[in-house]
């Protein structure tokens, strides 16, 4: 089965600055890999998603990231952060017949001023 | 745009009681699922259904948890006796074919 491991449970980072949060997926073929950002109180909103093509995919809110399969990775960056991203972000990987998702533990991103 | 709603959007229960949460998928979906998330925690795959019946579901998707499908546009999910560690935020979500899940707002389940 697949599973999905984002090693940094939270970042803090100045706004305007960069940002790359970490997301390694494991499963035997090709999955479909996706972020999502959740503030609190609220629901699973999508940022992007990588299903086969370009490696570099673009997404809402200025991020992107970029799927390597040499590393099992699908890092998520956004080059100058504002403080509204402050939430939390989960990585998951679809795969299989159903695609059923399942989602990393979930990286906490903090804004500072 | 469409999207998956709902209800209720929070549901306070004493342990013991049964308790369903509904959704509304979007329209032409095919793939329906429940996920949980335990505060703070992560978002935990409960099950899947599709053509009518589960696809797959997780461990913690026992005895206690069923889902159903009733008149084509609701999809519910029942917890028989509900016990404390069944608090949680309950994500619904479908999609159509391959692409991604559409996830609803989420009932928020505290239990006494």
């Amino acid at each position: 089965a697949q599973s999905v491991t984002q090693p940094d449970i939270h970042i803090t980072v100045s706004e305007g600055a960069s940002l790359e949060l970490r997301c390694n997926y494991s499963y035997g073929a090709t999955p479909y890999l996706f972020w999502y950002v959740q503030s609190p109180g609220q629901g699973l909103q999508l940022l992007l998603k990588y299903f086969s093509g370009d490696t570099l995919v673009q997404g809402i809110k200025g991020f992107e990231a970029e799927f390597k399969r040499s590393q099992s990775s699908f890092n998520l960056r956004k080059p100058s952060v504002h403080w509204s991203d402050a939430a939390e972000y989960f990585c998951a990987v679809g795969a299989g017949n159903n695609n059923d998702m399942r989602f990393g533990a979930g990286t906490r991103l903090t804004v500072k001023p | 745009e469409p999207e998956v709603t709902q209800t209720p959007s929070h549901q306070v229960t004493q342990m013991g009681q049964e308790v369903i949460l509904r959704c509304v998928p979007i329209s032409n979906h095919l793939y329906f699922y429940w996920y949980r998330q335990i505060l703070g925690q992560k978002v935990e795959f409960l099950v899947s259904f599709y053509n009518n019946e589960i696809s797959e579901k997780s461990e913690i998707f026992d005895d206690q948890f069923s889902v159903e499908r009733p008149d084509g546009s609701n999809f519910t999910l029942k917890i028989r006796s509900t016990k404390l560690e069944d608090s949680a935020m309950y994500f619904c979500a479908s999609r159509l074919g391959g692409g991604e899940l559409f996830f609803g707002e989420g009932s928020r389940l505290t239990v006494l």
